[in-house]
């Protein structure tokens, strides 16, 4: 069964470094998501993306955030300069074509720890 | 504000017993509810969908109901397993590609 695959499972960086998330989304979808889960918290939405442009994107998602499509399979998320707040697990989704029942399936998640 | 609220927060419960987690929510503009399972350090995986016309929705030993008036929706779990161990969240999507509201989840221990 195809999966959305996120690399790498844990990231560790010092504040003020920037880090990239890596996800593969399944094959044939063409929105994707990235979500964070701040421990002990709710997931929280961040972005989605369609097309190669951000579709929404939520208070959370500011200038330090950007996403990319770099190739045809890797949807990436960058933080420009981390902060210790930053500190959370990164889930990367992906959705057939973003209708109203479509179903979201989620990676297993980057846990990012900014120290 | 959009929110979704879940009770219990956790709830410990025997193998073989059934269960009743609880959402309210209030979000504008309403599309549909979700129930996820999410499993520790793993991401979320979709139980049911139900749309504001739809009040139940089973999926195996998971029956969701929906309540649109009063917006309220309920997971029932019949016959627990050690399986069924995970967070339960509860999940609403003003549609399309927007992102989804998630409830902070029921954590459900089920012990043998």
């Amino acid at each position: 069964e195809p999966e959305v695959t996120q690399t790498p499972s844990h990231q560790v960086t010092q504040m003020g470094q920037e880090v990239i998330l890596r996800c593969v989304p399944i094959s044939n979808h063409l929105y994707f998501y990235w979500y964070r889960q701040i421990l002990g918290q709710k997931v929280e939405f961040l972005v989605s993306f369609y097309n190669n442009e951000i579709s929404e994107k939520s208070e959370i998602f500011d200038d330090q955030f950007s996403v990319e499509r770099p190739d045809g399979s890797n949807f990436t998320l960058k933080i420009r300069s981390t902060k210790l707040e930053d500190s959370a697990m990164y889930f990367c989704a992906s959705s057939e074509d973003g209708g109203v029942l479509d179903e979201q399936y989620f990676g297993p998640g980057t846990r990012l720890t900014v120290t | 504000k959009n929110q979704v609220e879940q009770s219990p927060q956790s709830l410990i419960i025997l193998e073989g017993k059934n269960c009743t987690l609880q959402c309210n929510y209030t979000v504008s503009p309403f599309s549909n509810l979700r129930w996820y399972k999410q499993d520790t350090g793993r991401g979320p995986v979709s139980l049911t969908i139900m749309t504001f016309s739809e009040n139940t929705k089973s999926n195996g030993r998971y029956t969701a109901t929906l309540d649109a008036d009063t917006k309220q929706s309920s997971l029932h779990i019949t016959a627990s397993q050690l399986s069924d161990s995970a967070s339960y969240i509860c999940v609403v999507s003003g549609g399309g590609a927007d992102g989804l509201t998630f409830g902070k989840g029921t954590h459900l221990i089920i012990q043998p």
